[in-house]
């Protein structure tokens, strides 16, 4: 089956714009999570959907936000990017049960110039 | 709150060593345990889990032994090969808290012929 996918790949944005990634699941994987990965701070929580409502939140500003549609798709957005907001985005899809594997995708590389 | 320490990279061995990556957890309740693999330009991957006190979980030669007493959930190889190389992940998810992973900081693994 397939994996979970997301786009686009690699993305160069300027101070102060805007941007939307977006995440296809698993099919029939209702739960959706996306993590920030930077040499820093390493691998970050920033909120899970579960049946298009967010079930968890983790400790981003408000400018970070998420939302997942009903065919279990979601989009996170960041707005007045800061340089510091390069990273690499991983969505993960999964079952229900949070002792359940999650499934990464490739991710998506955010350079903010 | 929860927290996952794994030991700081990277590590390098020959090939045929013994690996232990070491991981200790803090966390309230009863999580779930897991090591997850990033090998270069790609997202994470599974290796292996434990769901409750002396689990071991095991996959590809690698192993785990949840222990609650030492709140420790170390991997072991017992023979590397070079294509183990790659940076890897300990992390936790509380159970009844849907999908969200703690993970550690990483540590990456050099093995050379």
């Amino acid at each position: 089956k397939a994996g979970v996918t997301q786009t686009p790949r690699y993305l160069i944005k300027t101070r102060g714009q805007q941007v939307t990634l977006s995440c296809s699941p698993i099919s029939g994987h209702r739960s959706v999570s996306w993590y920030q990965q930077t040499p820093g701070q390493g691998l970050q929580f920033l909120f899970e959907y579960f049946s298009e409502t967010q079930r968890n939140k983790g400790n981003f500003p408000g400018r970070f936000s998420g939302r997942q549609f009903s065919n279990s798709r979601s989009e996170m957005n960041v707005s007045t990017l800061e340089l510091g907001d390069s990273a690499l985005y991983l969505c993960a899809s999964s079952l229900d049960r949070g002792d359940t594997e999650a499934f990464f995708g490739q991710g998506t590389r955010l350079t903010v110039v | 709150g929860n927290s996952v320490t794994q030991m700081e990279g990277p590590v390098t061995l020959s090939e045929e060593a013994f690996l232990t990556i070491n991981c200790t957890y803090t966390a309230t309740g009863y999580p779930s345990l897991f090591w997850y693999v990033q090998y270069p330009g790609e997202g994470l991957q599974l290796l292996l889990k434990a769901t409750k006190a002396d689990d071991k979980g095991s996959n590809k030669g690698f192993e785990a032994t949840y222990r609650k007493e030492t709140t420790s959930f170390h991997l072991e190889k017992g023979s590397v090969q070079v294509s183990d190389s790659a940076v890897y992940f300990c992390a936790l998810t509380r159970n009844n808290a849907g999908n969200m992973l703690t993970f550690g900081g990483g540590t990456r693994l050099m093995v050379k012929p």
